[in-house]
């Protein structure tokens, strides 16, 4: 078992470019979870699915960021027109989908805006 | 909503003292407890977890307390090494409906040989 797997692991970008972050669940897992990661601000969730269903996107920035499971094997948090506020670390964590179950995580995407 | 507090950003110790954050949450129920370790260049790492009052979760020497009367899951650990610098996170899970997970600010320990 590999783990969740996340890529890349550093992203480097302009103001204003786009950035696509990718997640691999560990597999059977039905939940998946992402974390913006900062000094500042710690561990801040972003989003979840569970079963590749949306179930709770309250602390997605409403512009610029989305977030996707088109299938069970992966996930992708999209951030768009990239500002330097967006640079964090990006985790993301898996989950067998049951009440309070533990979350795994990923080793995480250092996104670095220039 | 729910919150977890952690009282100390940051600990530092000699090798061989005894550790303990503070944990506090405010939840409806009876919200599973978790601690989490990281170390620099990973994602936080599970290390146990309670999910009853006066439930005790334990590992590689730390064990914390469920405590709902107190609402607190303390961490501690007898005699701390320097390979237990890292930061380490206090978290709840609600068990009705949607299971999203909080996590406290976390702690910042510092072992020093």
């Amino acid at each position: 078992n590999a783990g969740v797997i996340q890529t890349p692991r550093h992203k480097v970008t302009g103001k204003g470019q786009e950035a696509t972050l990718w997640c691999e669940p560990i597999s059977g897992h039905s939940a998946v979870f992402w974390y913006r990661q900062t000094i500042v601000q710690g561990l801040e969730f972003l989003t979840y699915f569970r079963n590749q269903a949306p179930i709770d996107d309250s602390g997605m920035p409403k512009e610029r960021f989305s977030a996707q499971m088109p299938n069970q094997s992966h996930s992708t948090l999209k951030i768009q027109s990239t500002q330097p506020q967006d640079s964090a670390v990006y985790l993301c964590a898996s989950s067998q989908g049951t009440s309070a179950e533990t979350l795994y995580f990923g080793s995480g995407t250092r996104l670095t805006v220039l | 909503g729910d919150s977890v507090t952690q009282t100390e950003g940051q600990v530092a110790l000699s090798e061989e003292d005894f550790l303990t954050i503070h944990c506090n949450y405010s939840a409806s129920g009876y919200p599973a407890l978790f601690w989490y370790v990281q170390y620099p260049g990973e994602g936080p790492q599970f290390l146990f977890r309670a999910s009853r009052d006066k439930e005790k979760g334990s590992s590689r020497g730390f064990e914390a307390t469920y405590n709902k009367e107190a609402t607190s899951f303390h961490l501690q650990k007898a005699s701390v090494q320097e390979s237990d610098s890292a930061v380490y996170y206090c978290a709840l899970s609600g068990n009705t409906g949607n299971y999203k997970y909080v996590f406290g600010a976390g702690t910042r320990l510092k072992v020093i040989a």
